[in-house]
């Protein structure tokens, strides 16, 4: 089966530094990625998406990364704020199907 | 609001008891999905729904049982669970399921369901 993992399960920063989360996929023929950010007793909420024609794109106060040689996925934020406190995850569509592939997540807690 | 919204929010229920969670999506999409998300596990995909008709069942037990009565609306009836089913149940919708997904998915807020 696919898997999508992400390298930290949990991330402290400080408020106004820059946040970093990764994500690694396994299926080569991925070619549509999603970063979700889920908030305490809320459904994942969408961020940003990237098509594997590309290898960066830019939101507000976000950017993602994509590097299909090492099938690594990164989600940049910028000038981290304390309502960006959540749980991050990816996901990949798998090439073929109709369903997504969802990592575990990563939990960004940022220090005021 | 993502557009997408789910009742009840919390379900307490006990394992011989027949409840249903609802899902509605008012953005005009095509696809609907439930999924399960237990604590530390990625989402699992437990149906997905295009143009009301079922296109996907990941081997699901049968004690869970989906309904899409029209492209807005999607139920989940739920029917001697166990105790390991008590999770966070999301519903989601996208514009449509064209067999190689390329749209994003809007999720609802959950059903938080304990079952005792």
């Amino acid at each position: 089966g696919e898997s999508v993992g992400l390298h930290l399960p949990t991330l402290s920063v400080q408020e106004g530094d820059n946040s970093i989360i990764n994500c690694a996929y396994s299926n080569s023929a991925s070619d549509y990625f999603i970063w979700y950010k889920q908030e305490s007793g809320k459904g994942p909420q969408f961020i940003i998406d990237i098509r594997s024609n590309m290898d960066k794109r830019q939101g507000q106060r976000v950017t993602v990364l994509l590097n299909k040689t090492v099938k690594h996925l990164s989600l940049q934020i910028a000038a981290t704020q304390p309502g960006d406190s959540a749980v991050y995850f990816c996901a990949e569509n798998g090439g073929t199907g109709n369903q997504f592939y969802f990592g575990t997540g990563t939990s960004l807690t940022v220090i005021p | 609001e993502t557009g997408v919204t789910q009742t009840p929010r919390h379900l307490v229920m006990g394992m011989t008891n027949k409840k249903s969670l609802k899902c509605e999506q008012h953005l005009g999409h095509n696809a609907m999905y439930w999924y399960k998300q237990s604590a530390k596990k990625p989402l699992e995909l437990m149906f997905v729904y295009s143009l009301e008709e079922r296109v996907e069942n990941n081997s699901v037990p049968s004690r869970f049982s989906p309904e899409c009565p029209n492209s807005s609306h999607l139920f989940l009836h739920l029917h001697t669970l166990q105790p390991e089913d008590s999770a966070l149940y999301l519903c989601a919708s996208s514009q449509g399921v064209s067999g190689r997904l390329e749209e994003t998915q809007y999720f609802g807020p959950g059903t938080r369901l304990l079952v005792l």
